[in-house]
């Protein structure tokens, strides 16, 4: 069962255009959400996050949006460069008995061509 | 700057061998976690711990153990380790009420 989900496995951008990834959850008790890159051979770096009390974000190129209604996250990368070429993936935090849980989705490689 | 250490980027192991992984983190964080990352499937929960000597299964637990003497040191263990446990295996420290996990290298473990 899996309750966060990154439906598009991959993506490819242009160089200069928007990137668009997409996240969507299932469970209305999370109470934050994180995205996360990775580059081959490294471990995931944290890039931006949003609490649930919030429905935007924005830190320099990249934006995340919340939607709660739908239980739809998406992050926005304006423009999108070579060098953000990775895999995403998006996480959701749970608390339970006062300790949290990270749930990640299953990444989306984003390919940006030059 | 934050870091988090793996023991190993790379191994391979024999079915049935005795597997430790090791992770150090430098950051004075409370939690640390253990995951493993297969295609497909993304980063899988396998145990986490809060403090010093305390650990909590993740959603993947079976055929896995762990171990937190220290604060800053949080060893996965295979007691019998399966083809099945081929795997990225990725640690994560953070801070006791902070959202935000600082991951490891990754050790990349091949059972044959």
């Amino acid at each position: 069962d899996q309750q966060v989900k990154q439906n598009s496995p991959s993506l490819s951008v242009q160089e200069g255009r928007i990137s668009i990834l997409n996240c969507d959850y299932t469970n209305s008790m999370f109470d934050y959400f994180l995205w996360y890159k990775k580059y081959p051979a490294e471990g995931p770096t944290f890039l931006i996050s949003i609490s649930s009390i919030k429905d935007k974000n924005e830190d320099g190129r990249f934006t995340v949006f919340l939607n709660k209604s739908a239980k739809h996250l998406s992050l926005h990368i304006v423009p999108s460069q070579p060098g953000d070429s990775a895999v995403y993936f998006c996480a959701a935090r749970a608390t339970t008995s006062g300790t949290y849980k990270y749930i990640f989705g299953t990444g989306t490689r984003l390919k940006v061509l030059a | 700057d934050v870091k988090v250490t793996q023991s190993s980027r790379y191994l391979v192991k024999r079915t049935g061998e005795k597997v430790f992984l090791e992770c150090v983190q430098d950051m004075d964080h409370e939690n640390m976690f253990w995951y493993r990352q297969d295609p497909g499937l993304g980063l899988r929960l396998i145990y986490f711990s809060y403090d010093v000597k305390m650990k909590e299964k993740g959603d993947i637990p079976e055929g896995y153990s762990v171990s937190r003497e220290k604060k800053e040191r949080f060893s996965l263990i295979l007691e019998s380790a399966s083809t099945n446990q081929t795997s990225m295996y990725l640690c994560a420290s953070s801070l006791r009420n902070f959202e935000t996990q600082y991951f490891g290298p990754g050790t990349r473990l091949l059972v044959l």
